[in-house]
């Protein structure tokens, strides 16, 4: 299907451990964004990119990596993770120069 | 600081009542804002964006820059539009920031 994916949808990790979460989206869309969401915060951008091998931080990019190695993907790796990193992960994509974003459906992340 | 405040976390209205869920920003360029809408067991997705000067599912929203307030409304409210309402603004490039959110509620 076409569209914007997210994997997986559901993880729990320990502190200290490497987690990715993977981004695909099927349209060639430029750019690519990473949220977090949080209860009290809303969405907060983490990082994003305007194009492969290009990628620039965002609101709270600590604790995070993003690479973006063909246009299509866009994964989010949290290095050592810690309980404070516990959140519901949002990748979207944009249509150029539109505003219009859109959101995979969410990677629900719990740190224990 | 370059943000979207979204006063109310919660509000509560009757079906058939009026609307208005506030959006105030921050930002010393001319701003580009919008409105996402995340109905229950669905995608966040885009309502609307000032540029257009559209309205949605029979919502407005006026930016007024004086009160550098973006508010979001409709005049009369459905139990469908019960859902989580963020005002969203781009600060750099495709640096786009989002408020706090507002959920409503549409009572029967």
């Amino acid at each position: 299907d076409a569209g914007i994916t997210q994997s997986p949808r559901y993880k729990i990790t320990e502190t200290g451990r490497q987690v990715t979460l993977m981004c695909h989206q099927t349209w060639s869309h430029s750019y690519m964004f990473w949220y977090r969401q949080d209860l009290g915060h809303g969405l907060r951008l983490i990082y994003y990119s305007a194009a492969a091998d290009i990628t620039d931080k965002g609101e709270v990019p600590d604790g995070y990596v993003v690479s973006r190695s063909k246009t299509e993907n866009f994964p989010l790796t949290l290095e050592s993770a810690t309980r404070s990193q516990t959140s519901v992960y949002f990748c979207a994509s944009e249509r150029e120069g539109l505003g219009e974003l859109f959101f995979g459906e969410g990677s629900r992340l719990t740190v224990l | 600081a370059q943000r979207v405040t979204q006063p109310e976390k919660l509000l509560s209205v009757f079906k058939g009542a009026p609307v208005e869920l506030k959006c105030n920003y921050s930002y010393s360029g001319s701003p580009e804002l919008f409105w996402y809408v995340q109905y229950s067991r669905q995608r966040l997705q885009l309502l609307l964006r000032h540029i257009s000067r559209e309205s949605i599912k029979g919502f407005t929203a006026d930016l007024n820059k004086g009160e550098t307030s973006f508010h979001l409304k409709k005049p009369f409210a459905q139990e469908e539009d019960s859902a989580m309402y963020y005002c969203a603004l781009i600060v750099n490039n495709n640096d786009m920031r989002f408020g706090a959110g507002t959920r409503l509620t549409v009572k029967p």
